[in-house]
């Protein structure tokens, strides 16, 4: 079955250093893998998708993620930190089966200090 | 402006009410969905429609009703609820199924 594993609850960084959110999946196929961003009393919004085709995704925002198939990771990376930044990340998996079918992570809460 | 507007954004009932949660898609998309958000937990789907048939009921209790007029409108019907089912509801839509999914920002529930 298809899983992942968000490696940090919380991560906290200044204002204008790099993001590093850490994500790794289970899967016993070639995935599709999403990442979503959530503020605060809002909604999902997708920030970019993994879909098998260049393994370095660019999203929207400034963030980019790298699918690396021998660590089985999907880091999301974002080179300069904004204070609008501040949110949960969740790193997200398409079941096999059923397409459709999102399989979350347990989230990554962004603290942006100024 | 998400395309995915949900109504009301914030409810509060007792277990024995009866209250219904709307969603409208300004997309044109063909297929929605119903998710669950508690916290601590990962988001649970709940039910999936595609062109107004329902594809995925995940074992979702009956006093979750879903219903799917047209492929723009999504409700939630709710009927003697516990408290556990205090959480932040959440509608999506995609073009088709499988697609990237669009949400709205929720309807954040409260069962006295």
């Amino acid at each position: 079955a298809q899983s992942v594993t968000q490696l940090d609850s919380h991560v906290s960084v200044s204002e204008g250093t790099p993001v590093l959110l850490r994500c790794n999946y289970s899967s016993s196929y070639s995935p599709s893998l999403f990442w979503y961003v959530q503020h605060p009393n809002k909604g999902l919004q997708l920030l970019l998708k993994y879909t098998s085709a260049a393994t370095l995704v660019k999203g929207i925002n400034g963030f980019e993620a790298e699918f690396k198939k021998s660590e089985t990771s999907f880091h999301l990376t974002k080179p300069s930190a904004h204070m609008s930044d501040a949110a949960e990340y969740f790193c997200v998996v398409s079941d096999q089966g059923s397409s459709y079918k999102l399989i979350f992570g347990s989230g990554t809460r962004l603290l942006v200090r100024p | 402006e998400t395309g995915v507007t949900q109504t009301p954004r914030h409810l509060v009932m007792g277990m024995t009410n009866k209250k219904s949660l709307k969603c409208e898609q300004h997309l044109g998309h063909n297929a929605m969905y119903w998710y669950k958000q508690s916290a601590k937990k990962p988001l649970e789907l709940m039910f999936v429609y595609s062109l107004e048939e329902r594809v995925e009921n995940n074992s979702v209790p009956s006093r979750f009703s879903p219903e799917c007029p047209n492929s723009s409108h999504l409700f939630l019907h709710l009927h003697t609820l516990q408290p556990e089912d205090s959480a932040l509801y959440l509608c999506a839509s995609s073009q088709v199924l499988g697609q990237p999914q669009h949400f709205g920002d929720g309807t954040r529930l409260s069962i006295l």
